[in-house]
């Protein structure tokens, strides 16, 4: 199994301001996913971030406002920008070595005031 | 339409016994996977278990075991000896299509789960 790490846990941050998250995965992985989840909510996918290209956006969601990176098979980051108090959410990483796997991190718990 | 539906938002069950959560889907692809996640109030998704839709047996892990039923489209999970350490909430995630085209969940709404003593 792979072990999926995130940075920050948590944070509490201004309207306007940005926030970026990291994810960490403990083995290469071919494809890793952020997702979010408001409150009290299932979880959305955000995209899939694809290593050495650009992500791929799900409808709702654009670049400009969750840039990602993936500069190789076991790092990613997400980007919250110009954050408003709807961004406040729990966003999470995921990945997998296989078909039958999925696994998350802990999750970053954002509070936009 | 939905492709993974949670009938129930929320069960209890008492403790040591059995508890099943629903689960049906909706695809169109004969390849597709199905995945029960656990979530409890600290947030983190734990990964339960996995069914493939060729999988000609129910999977199982431990005290968890998933009721495939395809024709159904359903594809519930079942906690045997329910412990307290059970309650959360409780996903159901698809993931359609062939595993090289990506490995996206797409999940229910869940089913918060509570183990009484």
């Amino acid at each position: 199994s792979a072990v999926i790490s995130q940075k920050p846990s948590r944070d509490i941050c201004q309207r306007g301001t940005s926030l970026t998250i990291q994810c960490q995965v403990d083995s290469q992985v071919t494809m890793m996913f952020w997702y979010r989840q408001q409150p009290g909510q299932s979880l959305t996918l955000i995209a899939t971030a694809n290593q050495g290209s650009e992500a791929t956006y799900e409808s709702g969601f654009v670049i400009d406002k969750f840039p990602i990176s993936r500069p190789n098979l076991t790092f990613s980051t997400l980007t919250v920008s110009n954050m408003s108090p709807e961004d406040s959410s729990i966003y999470l990483c995921s990945g997998g070595q296989g078909i039958y796997e999925q696994y998350f991190g802990p999750g970053t718990r954002l509070t936009v005031t | 339409a939905q492709k993974i539906t949670q009938t129930q938002p929320g069960m209890f069950v008492q403790e040591k016994e059995a508890v099943t959560l629903d689960c049906t889907y909706d695809t169109s692809d004969p390849s597709y996977g199905l995945f029960w996640y656990k979530q409890p109030s600290s947030g983190e998704m734990i990964f339960l278990i996995y069914q493939g839709s060729y999988d000609q047996q129910n999977a199982t892990e431990g005290r968890y075991s998933l009721n495939f039923q395809k024709a159904r489209k359903s594809a519930n999970l079942v906690i045997s000896a329910s412990q307290l350490g059970d309650s959360a909430m409780y996903f159901c995630a698809m993931r359609e299509g062939d595993p090289s085209s990506g490995d996206k969940l797409t999940f229910g709404t869940g089913t918060r789960l509570a183990v009484r003593p």
